[in-house]
């Protein structure tokens, strides 16, 4: 099993419709969890970190289950600019994070 | 957040040469990360640099072809040495625990994008 594995997309959503996706991983230990988001040609910036109880930033939601290791993340209401890539990642056995391949999403007008 | 620079933006480089990315960071941060992310990869580490001490390397990297420099706690380089068409990628570099921050949490500069031909 990867450390840490995404669906590579892409996903294509109306706007305004709700999408969600997921990112496996494999460390049980792992506590660290975060979304980045990576535009085309730009650099990965820090959406969320992923708290045990979950939470949630505007449109964006972040859960974590422990039980089948995998974190989510839910967009409300999505608008044209969330298009982008969504990085899932974990931090492994050697307290190092590591990133997944990424969710492409893609807004349709 | 901190604003981090890096230069050159981009490049395009003869096989055989060396290249040498700096990251400029406007506030002083104890790590320094360096990324590589292939055409359709993910990010992959290349190694953390700590100010005043070698840099640690991840499993298939060394310091032979990827020397780094910290001289101090707001820089650092990255050389690709010897290169070739394999090294083409985006190099990115990063830092963490701004402003007493937690780990993990990374800020990216706006990446390196390298082509060797």
């Amino acid at each position: 099993r990867k450390e840490v594995e995404q669906d590579p997309g892409p996903f294509n959503v109306p706007e305004g419709a709700t999408v969600a996706f997921n990112c496996t991983y494999s460390n049980s230990a792992s506590q660290s969890f975060f979304w980045y988001r990576q535009d085309c040609r730009k650099e990965p910036k820090l959406l969320m970190s992923v708290y045990s109880s979950g939470n949630e930033d505007g449109r964006f939601t972040a859960q974590l289950n422990r039980a089948s290791q995998y974190i989510s993340l839910l967009i409300r209401d999505s608008k044209l600019s969330d298009s982008a890539t969504y990085l899932c990642v974990v931090n492994n056995r050697d307290d190092k994070i590591i990133f997944g391949k990424g969710t492409r999403l893609h807004i349709l007008p | 957040s901190a604003v981090i620079s890096q230069k050159p933006s981009r490049d395009i480089c003869q096989r055989g040469t060396s290249l040498t990315i700096q990251c400029q960071v406007d506030s002083q941060v104890t790590m320094m990360f360096w990324y590589r992310q292939q055409p359709g990869q993910s990010l992959t580490l290349i190694a953390t640099a700590n100010q005043g001490s070698e840099a640690t390397y991840e499993s298939g990297f060394v310091i032979d072809k990827f020397p780094i420099s910290r001289p101090n706690l707001t820089f650092s380089t990255l050389t690709v040495s010897n290169m070739s068409p394999e090294d083409s990628s985006i190099y990115l570099c990063s830092v963490d625990r701004l402003a007493g921050g937690p780990p993990y949490e990374q800020y990216f500069g706006p990446g390196t994008r390298l082509t060797v031909t």
